[in-house]
């Protein structure tokens, strides 16, 4: 069974400071994904990586695959209230299986 | 217009009822998804199919049984529904195979009293 931790598992912060969650396994995915979730609404795709060691930016949010495309990292700096919500990593394997994290719920303080 | 639709958004029944859960998505991707949220919010999947054929079954009772009448509709009918069901299930779509990148419905919460 593949399993996706991801720490922390709640984050409250001041708006305009920095954070990291991460997503964790024992296993190797072919692609990673990180969606962000908003109450009463389903998960958003926010991006995907592939390639071992692969960085990319969105605005103030920084995703990482690691090396051996087991785990990754979210960095968002100088979070702003929008960025309140919960966070889901998701691992693709085989047979189109999709295994999500464990989740990290955000909350941003004006 | 809304790609991945999900009929009823609530859904308040009794144990022991049969239920159905629609999901319809306009993107033209090949293969759906029913997940299942429960109340840490964790998403585990339940099914999945590929163009109408089942590609995962995940350790789901048979009280579960999803259909497929063509690769843009993927039901889900519960029968004999627990208390142990109550959770917000997810239809969602990919335009790939394996590549993971999925798109939600809205889902649709069912709580059973």
């Amino acid at each position: 069974t593949q399993l996706l931790e991801q720490s922390p598992q709640f984050l409250s912060i001041q708006e305009g400071e920095n954070l990291t969650v991460y997503c964790n396994s024992s296993s190797v995915f072919s692609s990673l994904q990180w969606y962000r979730q908003e109450p009463g609404e389903g998960p958003v795709l926010l991006v995907t990586v592939v390639t071992g060691g692969e960085v990319k930016k969105l605005k103030r949010l920084t995703f990482q695959f690691g090396d051996a495309r087991k785990d990754s990292s979210l960095h968002i700096t100088a979070a702003q209230p929008g960025d309140t919500g919960l966070y889901l990593c998701a691992g693709a394997g085989g047979y189109q299986k999709v295994t999500f994290g464990t989740g990290t719920k955000l909350q941003v303080i004006p | 217009d809304t790609a991945v639709s999900q009929t009823p958004k609530y859904l308040v029944t009794q144990m022991g009822n049969d239920k159905s859960i629609k999901c319809e998505q306009n993107l033209g991707h090949d293969t759906m998804y029913w997940y299942k949220q429960d109340s840490k919010k964790f998403l585990k999947i339940m099914f999945s199919y590929n163009n109408k054929e089942l590609i995962i079954n995940e350790t789901v009772p048979n009280r579960f049984s999803p259909k497929s009448p063509d690769k843009a509709h993927l039901n889900l009918h519960i029968n004999s529904l627990e208390l142990g069901d109550s959770a917000v299930y997810f239809c969602a779509s990919s335009p790939y195979s394996g590549a993971g990148e999925l798109f939600f419905g809205e889902g649709s919460r069912l709580t059973v009293l």
